[in-house]
């Protein structure tokens, strides 16, 4: 089935540095979906990209979806505190089903 | 207020008993999804239903089974089969069937510890 590589795993910032969180794939992807889930919280959807090098912008967060569809990333400027979780990104493996990614996990220190 | 309830949050079960986790929705969707999360491992999909009383296997069906009786209801049975059950549970569920045009709303989950 169709498979997503996320990385980095894990990051640690300090506030105010910027983050950048990549998923690739070996095949070209029809769209991608970005959730973030807070610690101890359930993933909650964030955006959906489907044309080829796409940008969407959520204030100080930046999707872009590369020209193959094969990639995409999210990039947050500034980091703040609240930023704290683990970010996924998603992919259709079928009619109606998505696989995710593993996360990256991002740690903001004040 | 809409939106998707699991029940309940912390599960202790001991070794060899089956469990059921209970899910239900008020948004009126029509696909509704269970998914394992465990450390590391990002999300993997267990079941999902596109219709009442239809439901297929997703990756890691083996030792887990579902129902759909209601539309807005879509419990999980962990049964003794699975090997290694302790996990957090996420339920979600989308309008539409088509993944491609539809976001996932995800319950709170459920943390299942099997002693």
């Amino acid at each position: 089935g169709q498979q997503v590589m996320q990385i980095p795993q894990y990051q640690h910032v300090q506030e105010g540095e910027d983050f950048t969180t990549y998923c690739n794939s070996s095949t070209t992807l029809s769209n991608i979906q970005w959730y973030k889930q807070r610690p101890g919280g359930h993933p909650v959807f964030l955006i959906q990209l489907v044309k080829s090098g796409e940008v969407k912008k959520q204030k100080r967060l930046t999707f872009q979806f590369g020209e193959a569809k094969k990639n995409s990333s999210l990039h947050i400027t500034a980091t703040q505190t609240t930023d704290v979780g683990t970010y996924f990104c998603a992919v259709n493996s079928g009619y109606s089903t998505l696989t995710f990614g593993k996360g990256t996990m991002l740690l903001v220190s004040p | 207020d809409g939106g998707i309830t699991q029940s309940p949050k912390y599960l202790f079960r001991k070794e060899g008993q089956n469990v059921t986790l209970s899910c239900e929705q008020n948004l009126n969707h029509d696909a509704m999804y269970w998914y394992r999360q465990d450390p590391g491992q990002g999300l993997r999909l267990i079941y999902y239903s596109q219709i009442v009383n239809d439901f297929q296997k997703g990756d890691i069906a083996e030792g887990y089974s579902v129902s759909r009786e209601k539309k807005e209801s879509f419990p999980l049975t962990v049964t003794s089969a699975q090997k290694n059950p302790t996990a957090f549970y996420l339920c979600a569920s989308s309008i539409g069937v088509v993944a491609y045009y539809n976001e996932q709303f995800f319950g709170p989950g459920t943390r299942l510890t099997v002693l």
